[in-house]
């Protein structure tokens, strides 16, 4: 199993452009996460989705937007980048949230940074 | 407000010197409790979790202990080797919560000196 993939690792983008975090699992979890972590802090949660078609928003969802087309993929969407979005973001998934089911697998993380 | 949180911010150790971090909440009602181990450019991995009845659990070199009284938990890492540089992030659930309310501690980073 490869767990959490993320892509790209690292991005260097222009204010005003757009774009979007892929995020694939390939362990069947029906619970998917991005989050993002600024430095020196603790990761904050952006969107999460308890399932194919269903999605909520976390603490920081707004400049962000997200999908759940298919179990496996969970792409964060960008738009209008702003330099209070350089961050290292990641996607995480878990098969539950219960004590047995909740623990959270991350990717590698993708370094943002908007100029 | 449920918080979470971690001391000491940062720590510096000698190779083969004992660590103890700490982690207060005050999340309610508790559900549990993870330890992550976070290192440099990567993603958090689970560590060990406490549950309510629980008081002690050990992965290893890593004790995670937990008081549910005083809503404290421990990570003590015993005999400490230089891959035990990173981050380590505390994170409690609380019971009847939807699927995104983990509260995160900001992390404590561990460096470990040869």
């Amino acid at each position: 199993n490869a767990g959490v993939t993320q892509t790209p690792k690292f991005r260097i983008l222009k204010i005003g452009q757009s774009m979007t975090l892929q995020c694939t699992q390939d362990m069947n979890h029906n619970y998917m996460y991005w989050y993002r972590q600024d430095p020196g802090m603790g990761l904050k949660l952006i969107y999460y989705s308890v399932g194919a078609g269903i999605t909520d928003k976390g603490e920081v969802p707004n400049g962000y937007n997200v999908s759940r087309s298919t179990t496996e993929d969970f792409p964060l969407r960008l738009e209008l980048a702003a330099p209070s979005q350089t961050s290292v973001y990641f996607c995480a998934s878990s098969y539950g949230v219960s004590p047995n089911t909740g623990e959270l697998f991350f990717g590698e993380g993708s370094r943002l940074t908007v100029l | 407000k449920n918080q979470v949180e971690q001391s000491p911010q940062s720590l510096i150790i000698l190779e083969g010197k004992n660590c103890t971090l700490q982690c207060n909440y005050t999340v309610s009602p508790f559900s549990n409790l993870r330890w992550y181990k976070q290192d440099t450019g990567r993603g958090p991995v689970s560590l060990t979790i406490m549950t309510f009845s629980e008081n002690t659990k050990s992965n290893g070199r890593y004790t995670a202990t937990l008081d549910a009284d005083t809503k404290q938990s421990s990570l003590h890492i015993t005999a400490s080797q230089l891959s035990d540089s990173a981050s380590y992030i505390c994170v409690v659930r609380a019971l009847r919560t939807n699927a995104g309310k983990s509260t995160f501690g900001d992390g404590t980073t561990l460096t470990v000196k040869p």
